[in-house]
């Protein structure tokens, strides 16, 4: 099956500091991808939708300058913290489309859990 | 605009027993409907989808979910619970058009008691 990674699994860092994440669909070609973020106990809230070689598209709430996202090809996306500080902290999960699979398969990373201290 | 609510954050079920977890839902179009299991510090696995046509969804692990338009709801049950069970489960509803975006319950924490 269409398998999807992100690297780090696990990051800490320091407040002010610029943290990147990976979200690569390895086996398939993935036009649009999804970036979440999920507190403790909480449900997974979507941050961005990320399309390849364009702009990603942020939900309301969302600070662009602070979640960078970057889709540079069909198979990587990247999510860069900006100057993080500890209410940043949190579990972050990507999902890519597989598009030749048709429009409703959505597969999900194993998500990146990220402490700012 | 979609959304979806799930009855009980938390649910406890006997070693065995039948699990139903709830899932309503709503969608200004018909919707695609899924159910997700997700255990600690890791992400979601799809347990099963509805798309269109039969309104059982048979999934992994032994689930399955009944779309029912006329309740908008998307129930996922299990006739007979595992210790392996115990995990959280979500259940998301995705436009059908567009970058079909997922919107997901708050999540439904199922214990399986010994």
């Amino acid at each position: 099956g269409a398998v999807v990674s992100q690297h780090p699994s696990w990051v800490i860092c320091k407040s002010g500091t610029s943290v990147k994440i990976e979200c690569r669909s390895l086996d398939f070609q993935a036009t649009t991808m999804f970036w979440y973020r999920q507190f403790p106990k909480q449900s997974l809230m979507l941050m961005a939708t990320s399309n390849e070689g364009s702009k990603a598209t942020y939900e309301q709430g969302v600070e662009k300058d602070k979640f960078l996202i970057n889709h540079a090809s069909l198979t990587l996306s990247t999510l860069t913290v900006t100057s993080a500080h500890p209410e940043d902290s949190s579990f972050y999960i990507c999902s890519a489309r597989d598009t030749s699979a048709g429009y409703h398969e959505q597969y999900f990373g194993p998500g990146t859990r990220l402490t700012v201290t | 605009a979609q959304s979806v609510t799930q009855l009980g954050s938390h649910v406890s079920v006997s070693e065995g027993a039948l699990v139903l977890l709830r899932c309503n839902y709503s969608s200004s179009v018909p919707p695609y409907l899924f159910w997700y299991v997700q255990y600690p510090n890791q992400g979601l696995q799809l347990l099963l989808k509805y798309t269109t046509g039969a309104t059982l969804v048979k999934g992994i692990n032994g689930f399955e979910a009944e779309f029912k338009k006329s309740e908008t709801s998307f129930h996922l049950t299990k006739p007979s619970a595992h210790m392996s069970d115990a995990a959280e489960y979500f259940c998301a509803v995705s436009e059908t058009g567009g970058y079909q975006k997922v919107t997901f319950g708050i999540g439904t924490k199922l214990q399986v008691i010994p």
